[in-house]
C-alpha cells in the first residue's frame, strides 16, 4: 500500500520569499503520477502542480516547482516569491494504479506574513 | 464551467441518526469520487464510480454508509445511524476519465458534527 509523510506540520514563510515544502512516498507502482494540492480556509482543493514519475524533469508551474528524486522516493514543492494568498494547507498525493486513486498526505499548513 | 457542487455545506446531527449529502459533478465527468477527510489529517478515498458503477469501495463502511451514483451524474452518501467518530468534511470530487493522469476536481465539501 503507498504511504505519504509530510515531515512539517506547519510552515511559516515572509512574503515574497521563497518556500520548501518536504514529502517523501512509499509505493510499489512502477508507473504514477504525484500531485501537489492547496486546500485554502474555503476547504476547495486546488491543484496546484503535478509530475509524471517517468519523466526526469521537473515539473514547474509559475511560482511553484517541484524537486522529484524518484530513487529517494521524494516530491518536495517550491514557491518563489511567495505570496499572501498562498496561506493553505498544502497535501502531496501520489496517484497510482489503473484507477488513479489518490493517497494523501497529513498536510503542511503554510502561513505567509506580510 | 461551473465547478463540482455539494450540498449541504453543514450538518449537525445526533448520533444514531441519519445523513444524506448529496454531489453533482462537472458536466461530462464521467469519474466521480467521496472522501473522507477527518480534522487533521488529509482526505481518504471512499467510493469512487465510473459512470454509475462502482469502481473502489474498499474503503467504505458498507454496515452504515452507502453511497449510489444511479444515472451516472449526481451522487448520494449516506450515513445510517452515524458515529461520533463520523464527524468530519465529506469532499466530492470529479475527473473526465479515471486514470492516474486525470486532474480531480474537488466540491466545496460538507461538514458533518455528530454530537
Amino acid at each position: 500500500a503507498q504511504t505519504v509523510t509530510q515531515s512539517q506540520p506547519e510552515m511559516s514563510v515572509q512574503e515574497a520569499e521563497t518556500v520548501t515544502l518536504s514529502c517523501t512516498y512509499d509505493t510499489s507502482e512502477s508507473d504514477y503520477y504525484l500531485f501537489w494540492y492547496k486546500q485554502p480556509p474555503s476547504r476547495q482543493m486546488i491543484l496546484v502542480i503535478r509530475q509524471e514519475a517517468y519523466k526526469q524533469q521537473n515539473a514547474t508551474e509559475n511560482r511553484f516547482s517541484v524537486n522529484f528524486q524518484k530513487a529517494a522516493k521524494s516530491f518536495s514543492l517550491k514557491i518563489s516569491d511567495s505570496q499572501l494568498g498562498d496561506a493553505a494547507m498544502y497535501f502531496c498525493a501520489p496517484a497510482g494504479g489503473s484507477q488513479g486513486n489518490l493517497i494523501f498526505g497529513k498536510g503542511t499548513k503554510l502561513s505567509v506574513k506580510p | 464551467e461551473a465547478g463540482v457542487a455539494q450540498s449541504p455545506r453543514y450538518k449537525i446531527i445526533e448520533k444514531r441518526q441519519s445523513v444524506a449529502f448529496w454531489c453533482n459533478p462537472i458536466s461530462g465527468h464521467a469519474t466521480l469520487y467521496w472522501y473522507q477527510q477527518i480534522l487533521g489529517q488529509g482526505p481518504k478515498l471512499l467510493i469512487q464510480f465510473q459512470n454509475n458503477g462502482v469502481v473502489d469501495d474498499s474503503q467504505l463502511p458498507k454496515d452504515r454508509f452507502s453511497a449510489e451514483r444511479l444515472k451516472g451524474v449526481d451522487s448520494t452518501l449516506k450515513i445510517q445511524p452515524a458515529k461520533l467518530e463520523d464527524s468530519a468534511v465529506y469532499l466530492c470530487a470529479s475527473s473526465f476519465i479515471q486514470g492516474t493522469y486525470n486532474e480531480q476536481f474537488f466540491g466545496p465539501g460538507t461538514r458533518l458534527t455528530v454530537l
